[in-house]
């Protein structure tokens, strides 16, 4: 079946420092979400990139699709404690019955 | 606008036991959907409701879960009998037919023990 990965799953920066992780896909996907999770809460939608190639920006997080749209990287600009918590992708294929498949997420943790 | 209601917030019970959670999706959203967090890993989708018919079920484990969606707004996913690996959060998300994005309630935390 489809997986979504993303290695590693932790991960440790000192505050003011830029963070990239990755997501990989085993097959071709028509679109990709990322979402955030607090600790101790539920997951918050963040994005979605649905062409090839597509980068997205929100203040200081960058999305961006492969142009193979089997993989796509989200990258955080001069982190801050606020952007503490677990990062998940989740690609979808297409079809009838397409449903999100969910990575096993990145825990970002940032020294102050 | 509120958003997706669940409960109970938290659930301890013994193996062999049942259980039952409850979800209220966001007004007007036709899609709901129910998925199983265990510790350290993603959801995995558990099942998929459009309105009140079910659209993706390939992941839940029939033998022991059932769901429902009678009247095609608020839920119920029930674990008969349930094992110690389903111990888990049990999250809710809804959609709107207009659009993409999963609004997920505070989810269960089951404990089993």
């Amino acid at each position: 079946g489809q997986q979504v990965m993303q290695i590693p799953q932790y991960q440790h920066v000192q505050e003011g420092e830029d963070f990239t992780t990755y997501c990989n896909s085993s097959t071709t996907l028509s679109n990709i979400q990322w979402y955030k999770q607090r600790p101790g809460g539920h997951p918050v939608f963040l994005i979605q990139l649905v062409k090839s190639g597509e980068v997205k920006k929100q203040k200081r997080l960058t999305f961006q699709f492969g142009e193979a749209k089997k993989n796509s990287s989200l990258h955080i600009t001069a982190t801050q404690t606020t952007d503490v918590g677990t990062y998940f992708c989740a690609g979808e294929v297409a079809g009838a019955n397409s449903k999100l498949t969910f990575g096993k997420g990145i825990t970002l943790s940032v020294r102050p | 606008e509120a958003g997706v209601a669940q409960s109970p917030r938290y659930k301890i019970i013994e193996k062999r036991q049942s259980v039952a959670f409850w979800c209220n999706p966001i007004s007007g959203h036709a899609t709901l959907y129910w998925y199983q967090q265990i510790l350290g890993q993603g959801p995995k989708l558990l099942i998929q409701f459009q309105n009140n018919g079910v659209v993706d079920d390939s992941q839940l484990p029939k033998d022991r879960f059932s769901a429902e969606r009678l009247k095609g707004v608020d839920s119920t996913l029930k674990i008969q009998p349930a094992k110690l690996e389903d111990s888990a959060v049990y999250l809710c998300a809804s959609t709107p037919s207009w659009g993409y994005e999963q609004y997920f309630g505070p989810g269960t935390r089951l404990t089993v023990t």
